[in-house]
């Protein structure tokens, strides 16, 4: 069974651009996390998204965003880009009924 | 919300030996405990999880304990090996059946054996 892919895996924008990243789950995941990793913080939870619907939120601003589709793909979106968001987007799959989330090999964002 | 402490954030140990990594959580509403390995440049990789009906869980070489009353878990790999390190993170949740709330992580513990 192929694992969670995520695009594109590196990319380069200038603070206040916005960018999107994608992340496809494992076959027969529903459930797609988000997190954030950098040196100082390590990983944050971003969101979950279960369904289409966005079932939790950690504590980041507004500026980030994701949606679900119906295949159960997932996107993130970080709008007004600011130096400090440069880090590692990880999403992570998992079957709605499950605890264990999987990750993919995520995005490592820099913004300059 | 919940707060995991993970210690320590460096642990060098001689191949061959054993290696403990501790952590602690805050809230007394999380069940669920998995830990994983993330190699330099990769993923992070589940190795072990625990749900809180359960004291302890082995495999292979690695096992991990649980203790809700102190609210702290541990990771204990044996016969370390080159391969072994990496960096390892804990991390809490509360798991419902029917979902579960973000993962709250560990700082991370960088793992080194020495030949």
């Amino acid at each position: 069974k192929a694992g969670v892919t995520q695009t594109p895996r590196y990319l380069i924008k200038t603070r206040g651009q916005q960018v999107t990243l994608s992340c496809s789950p494992i076959s027969g995941h529903r459930s797609v996390s988000w997190y954030q990793q950098t040196p100082g913080q390590g990983l944050q939870f971003l969101f979950e998204y279960f369904s289409e619907t966005q079932r939790n939120k950690g504590n980041f601003p507004g500026r980030f965003s994701g949606r679900q589709f119906s295949n159960s793909r997932s996107e993130m979106n970080v709008s007004t880009l600011e130096l400090g968001d440069s880090a590692l987007y990880l999403c992570a799959s998992r079957r709605g009924s499950e605890e264990t989330q999987y990750f993919g090999p995520g995005t490592r964002l820099l913004v300059l | 919300g919940e707060n995991v402490e993970q210690h320590p954030s460096t642990l060098s140990v001689q191949e061959g030996d054993s290696a403990v990594i501790k952590c602690t959580y805050s809230d007394s509403a999380s069940n669920y405990f998995p830990w994983y390995k993330q190699e330099l440049g990769k993923r992070p990789q589940l190795i072990i999880d625990i749900r809180s009906n359960v004291g302890e869980k082995k495999d292979q070489r690695i096992a991990v304990t649980l203790n809700k009353t102190a609210k702290h878990f541990s990771l204990h790999i044996t016969e370390t090996q080159p391969e072994d390190s990496a960096v390892y993170f804990c991390a809490a949740s509360i798991g419902t059946g029917g979902g579960a709330d973000g993962l709250t992580f560990g700082k991370g513990t960088h793992l080194i054996i020495q030949p």
